[in-house]
């Protein structure tokens, strides 16, 4: 069965420093699909990044970037000079082909505060 | 551009009430989904639609109903709500129409629901 692990609950910075938010995957698949949401204290669900499992190149959006390797079943995410808001819950989550067809199997998700 | 729009955005019932939790997208989207969201546990999948007239179980579908009124909207029912079902329930939409694809879902605001 999936499962997608992120170990760090809460995480606190001051604004502009780096941090990175780990995710570790579980599946027995060899097509699967990983994403990255944000979730703000309004609550809402954000889509941030799609990775295809067969696409390990890092992907880079201004100040965010996506480090997936497949070795370690890692899809890490980093917030580089990061600002006040950019504070919010951070959910991986994972879709493969062994599961329930479209079921998108979240981890727990990583509270991220930065101060300022 | 709405998106996905879920109402209420807040209820508070009564143990052993019912009610019915709505869902709308305007995106043309072909698949829609509810999932509940609790402290600690990232969302689980209640239950989803494929398309207009099919639905199916998703991880946690004991104690709901769904209907799938037509493309673009998507219901939530307790028939008689347990304090067990406070939480977060959000309804999100995507494009894929095939079985396995790695198209992101959109989620709506959510909505906050207290059974007491």
């Amino acid at each position: 069965a999936q499962k997608v692990t992120q170990a760090q609950t809460e995480i606190s910075v001051v604004e502009k420093e780096d941090v990175t938010l780990d995710c570790v995957y579980e599946t027995r698949d060899t097509t699967y699909y990983l994403f990255w949401y944000k979730q703000p204290p309004s609550g809402e669900l954000v889509f941030l990044i799609r990775r295809n499992s067969f696409d390990e190149q890092n992907e880079i959006s201004g100040r965010y970037s996506w480090n997936f390797q497949k070795s370690t079943s890692s899809f890490n995410f980093t917030i580089t000079a990061s600002q006040v808001v950019d504070s919010a819950v951070y959910f991986c989550a994972l879709r493969d082909v062994s599961g329930s067809a479209r079921q998108l199997t979240f981890g727990s998700g990583t509270q991220l505060t930065v101060l300022p | 551009n709405a998106g996905v729009t879920q109402t209420p955005k807040f209820q508070v019932l009564k143990t052993g009430q019912s009610m019915t939790l709505q869902c709308a997208q305007d995106m043309n989207h072909n698949s829609m989904y509810w999932y509940r969201q609790d402290p600690g546990m990232g969302l689980r999948l209640i239950y989803y639609s494929a398309s207009e007239g099919t639905t199916d179980k998703g991880e946690v579908p004991n104690g709901y109903n769904v209907s799938r009124l037509n493309k673009r909207e998507f219901s939530l029912r307790l028939e008689s709500a347990a304090p067990s079902q406070t939480s977060v329930y959000f309804c999100a939409s995507s494009r894929d129409r095939e079985i396995y694809s790695n198209q992101p879902q959109h989620f709506g605001d959510g909505t906050r629901l207290s059974i007491l």
